[in-house]
């Protein structure tokens, strides 16, 4: 069964920290999006990549905020220093990047910044 | 500002009666809506979809009903099942720049009373 794998499920870090969250997309799948889930803001998309390539990364905080696809099996997004204001739930998806086609979500991380 | 929006946080029903969840858009160029239901520590996983060329999709207990000129969809579970309970996201998607970039709403919880 096809899916995308996503880690840590869960991750407590202090302020200042620097955390790293993986993600393995579906193969075959060419798009993965990062998204982060909030109470206040629902789902945000905060950057996507085409065939390992940026295409949009303007939902993120560039100071801190960085991510890559350092392969076609991986994806990852890393923020150095971590806020108690990252603190949420972080998606990856994944798609064929075809208009309208629905994506496939991972677990989430689960990022607790104290 | 949102293109997608969920007003109602929340929504409370009885088993066996209809469940509505409303979602309004402002950006006409949106061609494709989709419905994602999440449960709690699980990523969303998609339901059901529209076109814009469509005004009615139906798919067993769920039907998304799209009306073009009032830019407002919603999806109707009949019957509401406790197994229903869970957070639904509307999503669409613009043919424009999106390269299958998906906008979501806040989300509303859905809440089945046996």
């Amino acid at each position: 069964d096809a899916r995308v794998t996503q880690t840590p499920r869960h991750k407590v870090t202090e302020m200042g920290q620097e955390v790293t969250m993986r993600c393995q997309p579906i193969l075959g799948h060419n798009t993965v999006f990062w998204y982060r889930q909030t109470m206040m803001q629902g789902l945000e998309l905060l950057a996507y990549f085409r065939n390992r390539a940026p295409l949009d990364d303007s939902g993120m905080p560039k100071d801190r905020f960085s991510a890559e696809m350092p392969d076609a099996t991986l994806a990852t997004l890393k923020i150095q220093p971590s806020e108690p204001r990252d603190s949420a739930v972080y998606f990856c998806a994944s798609s064929q990047g075809r208009m309208g086609e629905k994506l496939f979500f991972g677990s989430g991380t689960q990022l607790s910044v104290l | 500002d949102q293109q997608v929006k969920q007003n109602s946080p929340s929504l409370s029903v009885q088993e066996g009666r209809i469940s509505i969840l409303n979602c309004d858009y402002t950006n006409s160029m949106f061609d494709y809506f989709l419905w994602y239901k999440k449960y709690p520590a699980e990523g969303p996983t998609f339901l059901i979809s529209i076109s814009s060329i469509k005004d009615k999709n139906e798919d067993g207990r769920f039907t998304v009903f799209l009306n073009k000129s009032a830019k407002h969809l919603s999806l109707h579970i009949v019957p509401s099942q406790p197994g229903d309970s869970a957070v639904y996201f509307c999503a669409a998607s613009s043919p424009f720049g999106s390269q299958g970039n998906l906008i979501f709403g806040k989300g509303t919880k859905l809440s089945v009373k046996p």
